[in-house]
Formats: structure tokens, C-alpha cells, sequence
């Protein structure tokens, strides 16, 4: 049973426009939530968090979006760069003991020049 | 800051063999989280060591295990290696500061585990 889903595997956008990528998550427990960026070859890069406390926090670019009674969390690039073409993770962890990171599949950003 | 480096990159193993896989966590960092990446799928959690104990485990059985010396370095071991095996195996640190473990992990750039 997936507890964080990230129902679109692949995303096209052009450079300059806005990348929204969603996920979605079934455990109310889940109180932070963490977008990953991976590159072919390398490990997940942190991007950037959310505390459900929150429902929006924002870095550079990047902006992360929590709607909590939904259980829904969006990414937004903006604007897109070729440099942020690469598959996004959305994560999600319910604190606990050890605080693990249960992970969606992944989406597949690709920005065209 | 050195961040967290993975050894082997790459390993081929041959079903039923064990094998080991190490890890350097981030300076500064005293936890180590290991996780599976099968393809096409996210990472999952296989388990946490801190203070050289094993602090949490996901749904993977008892031939895998781990270690975490007193540098904080850490090593994953799996033993009668099966078909299934074959994944990308990647370890993050993170800092424990007294009210539990950061939130926020960093990883390594895997190693990937062929079986055949």
C-alpha cells in the first residue's frame, strides 16, 4: 500500500514556464514532507521541506504548497530551467523513533530549451 | 564540508553470495539511514543506526543487517543475496541534536548491486 503517491510519472515544460509537480499521501500521521531532486548516477539532493504546521514555504525558485484537509503537496519551479530537468521525489515522514523517509516513485521533470 | 560518500559504486554478486556495502556520513552528522531503490520505484527505508544501534527497521528481513562504528561510518550487509536484491542501495545521514533525529537527510550516491 503506497502511503505517498506521485501518480505522474514523467513532465514536460518548456524553459521560462512554471513546473507544478504533485503528490499525494494516504497517513494523516505523515508531519513533514521533503521534495528530493535526482540526477542519473547521483543520490536524491534535499530541495527544499514543508512542517504541516505550515501550508506554504517558499526558496528561491522553488515553492512547496501543503493543503493538509487534502492530503496534497505541490512543488512549483518558477521559471523552469534545463538544469532542473531530472526526476523530483516527494517524501514524507511521521516523526516517530527514527524519523524515515517514506518516499513516492518519483516524477520525471524534463524542461525544454 | 564533506558530504556522504558510498563504496562500491558498483558491485555483481551471484544469488545465495552475502555481501557489504559501505558509507561515510556527512562531518557533523551522527545518524545514517539506509534504503533500497528498486527500479522504477522510490526509495524505502531499510533501516537507522544510531549510536552504533540500530534505531528503526522497514519491512526487510533479518538477513539484512548493519553497523555503525564510533566515526559514525556505517556498513550494510546483506547475506544469501536473491534475484530481487538488485537495487540501488543508498545511505543519508543526519544530524540528532537531542530531540531526535533532523528531518532532513542527505545521501550518498548509492551503490548499485547486481544479482544474477
Amino acid at each position: 500500500d503506497q502511503q505517498v503517491k506521485q501518480n505522474s510519472p514523467s513532465l514536460s515544460v518548456q524553459e521560462g514556464r512554471i513546473s507544478i509537480l504533485n503528490c499525494d499521501y494516504t497517513n494523516s500521521m505523515f508531519d513533514y514532507f521533503l521534495w528530493y531532486k535526482k540526477y542519473p548516477a547521483e543520490g536524491p539532493t534535499f530541495l527544499i521541506s514543508i512542517s504541516s504546521i505550515k501550508d506554504k514555504n517558499e526558496d528561491g525558485r522553488f515553492t512547496v504548497f501543503l493543503n493538509k484537509s487534502a492530503k496534497h503537496l505541490s512543488l512549483h519551479i518558477v521559471p523552469s530551467q534545463p538544469g532542473d530537468s531530472a526526476v523530483y521525489f516527494c517524501a514524507a515522514s511521521d516523526g516517530g523513533s527514527n524519523y524515515k523517509l517514506t518516499f513516492g516513485k518519483g516524477t520525471l521533470l524534463t524542461v525544454n530549451p | 564540508e564533506t558530504g556522504v560518500t558510498q563504496s562500491p559504486t558498483h558491485l555483481i554478486k551471484t544469488r545465495g553470495q552475502q555481501v557489504t556495502l559501505r558509507c561515510s556520513s556527512q562531518s557533523g552528522h551522527n545518524t545514517v539511514s539506509w534504503y533500497q531503490q528498486a527500479l522504477g520505484q522510490g526509495p524505502q527505508f531499510i533501516f537507522q543506526y544510531y549510536r552504533e544501534e540500530e534505531n528503526g527497521r522497514g519491512n526487510f528481513p533479518p538477513r539484512f543487517s548493519g553497523l555503525q562504528f564510533p566515526n559514525y561510518s556505517s556498513e550494510l550487509n546483506v547475506n544469501a543475496l536473491e534475484l530481487d536484491d538488485s537495487a540501488l542501495y543508498l545511505c543519508a545521514s543526519s544530524l540528532e541534536s537531542g530531540g531526535g533525529p533532523d528531518y532532513e537527510q542527505y545521501f550518498g550516491p548509492g551503490t548499485r548491486l547486481t544479482v544474477t
